[in-house]
């Protein structure tokens, strides 16, 4: 398996663009996890969701942050509109039930907001 | 509220110089403590989980160990490839699955 894999590597945008972010997750997990990591903030939860279903999205920041898991093999956070001190790294995750501590991160994508 | 503190923030080493990295913990209860292996450029990688005070994890130089306040990574005689961000994280039990993540330990281990 290829891990997961995130789309695009890095992104720039101007404020108030919408920017779309997608994921594809290991084949056969069953939890899909969306993070956000800053100097600041460190690596911060999201939401995620289970069998595609949102879970727990109360690490969503503000309503231009939404998520959508249409099928088991892929997953997108968009950010409309967006805003510079959204720029970060947004990393996707996945994990199979019963080990959902152990999460297989993508390579993340770089956001740059001007 | 879920809380991790890590500490040092930057740790530098000799090869084959030992040392332990600390990850303290304040949550409701613990459904499990992660750590987790982060190379500049890359996604963090998974090393252990711990579940129970007392229980202890090992991976070539690593040990992990937990205790009912803190967990303690201990690097034996590290090397320069040993070099990247390790980062602890906890999942509460009454916090559905989601892990709260510290802030992490830079270390770096010159040859």
């Amino acid at each position: 398996d290829a891990g997961v894999i995130q789309s695009p590597r890095h992104e720039v945008t101007e404020m108030g663009q919408e920017v779309t972010l997608r994921c594809k997750p290991i084949s056969g997990h069953d939890y899909l996890f969306w993070y956000r990591q800053t100097m600041m903030r460190g690596l911060e939860l999201l939401i995620y969701f289970n069998n595609n279903v949102p879970i727990d999205d109360s690490g969503m920041p503000e309503d231009r942050f939404s998520a959508k898991m249409p099928n088991a093999s892929f997953s997108t956070l968009k950010i409309q509109p967006s805003e510079p001190r959204d720029s970060a790294v947004y990393f996707c995750a996945s994990s199979p039930q019963g080990y959902e501590g152990k999460a297989f991160f993508g390579q993340g994508t770089r956001l740059t907001v001007v | 509220e879920d809380q991790v503190t890590q500490s040092p923030e930057a740790l530098r080493l000799q090869e084959g110089e030992s040392s332990s990295l600390n990850c303290s913990y304040t949550v409701s209860g613990l459904r499990g403590l992660f750590w987790y292996r982060q190379d500049p450029g890359k996604g963090p990688e998974f090393l252990f989980t711990l579940y129970s005070a007392g229980e202890e994890k090992e991976k070539e130089r690593l040990k992990a160990t937990l205790t009912k306040k803190e967990s303690f990574l201990h690097i034996t005689a590290p090397k320069p490839e040993d070099s990247a961000t390790y980062l602890c994280a906890v999942q509460d039990l009454d916090s559905s699955y989601k892990l709260i993540f510290g802030s992490g330990t830079r270390l770096l281990v010159r040859p």
